[in-house]
């Protein structure tokens, strides 16, 4: 299996534009999750979804951030309009769901000036 | 709320010693335990898991965590610590009735030859 796979790996964007983060989970796995790491706030959880449906966006930070599963093999993290302090790195991780383990992607590295 | 400690937050060892990273979490009842290792610019990696039985667990590489219901605590350890352990490690809890993971803020890990 190729694992977890988030595209692209590295974004760099200027303040104001629109930023798409792209997550495909393992085949076979119904659990979805959106995670922010930053030096000062550490690993954040974002959103989940489980069958597709998010289930909790409690840790969404305000309406510029946006989450979709339209389908069980794609999922998308958009933040528009971009600002400075979204820069972080952005994993995406799948689970078989009900308190199964995660397996995280490789990140996206995300920059915004 | 629940909430997961990790009270070292930098260490720094030579080869051979021996680790131990604290770790608290404070959910009284069922949960299930995770230790992460994230190694420079990589994403993060099941290091081992506790779900129920034998409260001794034993992960990749070496390292074994031990819970103890009565403490709150799921303590990481390895014996003989090798440079190429240099890397940040996260305690992980599930949330009760979610399959949320709360991470506890990472301690980073640095092993001198």
């Amino acid at each position: 299996d190729a694992g977890v796979i988030q595209s692209p790996r590295h974004e760099v964007t200027e303040m104001g534009q629109e930023v798409t983060l792209r997550c495909k989970p393992i085949s076979g796995h119904n659990s979805l999750f959106w995670y922010r790491q930053t030096m000062m706030r550490g690993l954040e959880l974002l959103i989940y979804f489980n069958n597709n449906v998010p289930i909790d966006d409690s840790g969404m930070p305000e309406d510029r951030f946006s989450a979709k599963m339209p389908n069980a093999s794609f999922s998308t993290l958009k933040i528009q309009p971009s600002e400075p302090r979204d820069s972080a790195v952005y994993f995406c991780a799948s689970s078989t769901g009900q308190k199964e383990t995660q397996y995280f992607g490789p990140g996206t590295r995300l920059l915004v000036l | 709320a629940q909430s997961v400690s990790q009270h070292n937050h930098h260490v720094i060892l030579s080869e051979a010693a021996s680790l131990e990273l604290g770790c608290n979490y404070s959910y009284g009842g069922t949960v299930n335990l995770f230790w992460y290792v994230q190694y420079p610019g990589q994403h993060l990696q099941l290091l081992l898991k506790y779900f129920s039985g034998d409260p001794l667990v034993k992960g990749i590489k070496g390292f074994e965590a031990e819970f103890i219901k009565s403490k709150f605590s799921f303590n990481l350890r390895k014996p003989s610590v090798q440079w190429s352990d240099t890397a940040e490690y996260f305690c992980a809890v599930n949330a009760p009735n979610t399959d949320k993971l709360i991470f506890g803020t990472g301690t980073r890990l640095q092993v001198f030859p």
